[in-house]
């Protein structure tokens, strides 16, 4: 049973350009949930996603914006990058009927603003 | 002030010792309480979860919520090498899947 996969692992940019992230969720989960995660601080709920659209977002600017696809994949787009989107980005998923607070989470994918 | 509040440490035990660690939170409306293991450059590995106040034991992990403190516990049992990684404590207000952490405790398990 796979579990959350994400790409790429790693990531270098320079500040201003655009970075997209990948998650595929475990097998049979419908939700994708999305956190940013500083070095030392827990990780930030971004936004989620389910049903191919936005349903919870947290306290991130417009920069961030994602998108879901029918087979449940998500993906994460980060505009005009900024020094401090350094982090690591970390992606979950759930399955509503049993609860969204159960999150599964991939690796991660770890990006450097330079 | 954060709505959930947890010592980063680092702690440092002798192996077999027992662990404690805890959250505070701020938010009376936080219903589920989670608890993930996070080891270096991985993703957060999810330990145990509760639902309101009460109790839950998992093998040598037990969980506690006491809604009234608006605190909750991770207790490790004989403790060992393996257990060294940083717990993350997690809560939510309700079926919404968005998840408040603590900034996290780095533990360290020795021979």
């Amino acid at each position: 049973d796979a579990g959350v996969t994400q790409s790429p692992t790693h990531l270098i940019k320079t500040r201003g350009q655009q970075v997209t992230l990948r998650c595929s969720p475990k097998s049979g989960h419908d939700t994708v949930s999305w956190y940013q995660q500083a070095l030392g601080q827990g990780p930030q709920f971004i936004f989620q996603y389910y049903e191919e659209e936005e349903r919870q977002r947290g306290n991130f600017p417009d920069r961030f914006s994602g998108h879901q696809f029918p087979n449940y994949s998500s993906e994460l787009n980060v505009n005009a990058l900024l020094l401090g989107d350094s982090a690591l980005y970390l992606c979950a998923s759930s399955l509503v009927a049993s609860g969204r607070e159960t999150q599964y989470f991939g690796p991660g994918t770890r990006l450097l603003v330079l | 002030q954060k709505e959930v509040e947890q010592d980063p440490g680092p702690l440092s035990v002798p192996e077999g010792a027992i662990v404690s660690l805890n959250c505070t939170y701020s938010n009376s409306a936080f219903q589920y309480f989670m608890w993930y293991r996070q080891y270096s450059r991985k993703g957060p590995e999810l330990l145990m979860y509760t639902y309101s106040s009460g109790n839950k034991e998992d093998g040598r992990f037990t969980a506690q919520v006491d809604k009234s403190s608006k605190y909750i516990s991770l207790f490790i049992r004989d403790s060992q090498p393996s257990d060294s990684a940083t717990y993350l404590c997690a809560m939510s207000e309700g079926n919404t899947g968005k998840l408040i952490f603590g900034q996290g405790t780095t533990l360290q398990v020795k021979p």
